[in-house]
């Protein structure tokens, strides 16, 4: 099994620019997030989703969109990039184990804004 | 809303050693779950250990344990007998249980945790 993949790894995108992060998970997963990580800071919540065609905020949304197809992917969008969305990037799937959800992170994707 | 705290930016240990790496988090939740994380340079984001809020038990994982004091809300982990390979950032992090199981997680800003040869 691949797990969660994240594509690409490393982007630089221009002030302005749209882009979209993929994710995908071979396992089945119901729920699936996406987080930030900026220096300093642990992992904050953009976007989740509960199952196809289901999603929610999470406590930093803004300049971010997301949709769920299929049960397997759930990609992030950045419509117009600005430099404060320069971070590092994971997605997260996740089944539940004695009531609670234990995430399968991806490896992250690292994205400039310039 | 949660918040996690975790109060040592960085700390550096003898390799064998013993070290303790501190979490307190504050909640009005009764249902929860907490969690350390480990984060080596590679960037992968990997579980080490799982604690029930429920459970009285502090959960174990062969070198890594915690103390889950409920009442204090705090939440620390020991490592015992330390390794080359345990230097990264520890996370920990909440998640509160929901019906709907829409649980994502809250994370502290994380220990830079360094082992020494």
């Amino acid at each position: 099994n691949a797990g969660v993949t994240q594509t690409p790894k490393f982007q630089v995108l221009k002030t302005g620019q749209s882009m979209t992060l993929q994710c995908a998970q071979d396992m089945n997963h119901e729920y699936m997030s996406w987080y930030r990580q900026d220096p300093g800071m642990g992992l904050r919540l953009i976007h989740y989703s509960v199952g196809a065609g289901i999603t929610d905020q999470g406590e930093v949304p803004n300049g971010y969109n997301v949709s769920r197809s299929t049960t397997e992917d759930f990609p992030l969008r950045l419509l117009s990039a600005a430099p404060s969305q320069t971070s590092v990037y994971f997605c997260a799937s996740s089944y539940r184990i004695s009531g609670a959800n234990v995430l399968t992170f991806g490896a992250g994707s690292r994205l400039t804004v310039l | 809303a949660q918040t996690v705290t975790q109060s040592q930016p960085e700390m550096s240990v003898q390799e064998a050693e013993t070290v303790t790496l501190s979490c307190t988090y504050d909640t009005s939740e009764s249902n929860y779950y907490l969690f350390w994380y480990k984060q080596p340079p590679s960037r992968q984001m990997i579980l080490v250990i799982r604690q029930e809020a429920y459970k009285q038990q502090n959960a174990t994982e062969n070198r890594f344990s915690v103390n889950f004091q409920k009442a204090a809300k705090s939440f620390s982990l020991k490592i015992s007998d330390s390794q080359l390979g345990d230097t990264a950032m520890y996370f920990c992090a909440f998640m509160k249980v929901t019906g709907g199981g829409a649980d994502g997680l809250t994370f502290g800003k994380g220990t830079h945790l360094i082992i020494q040869p």
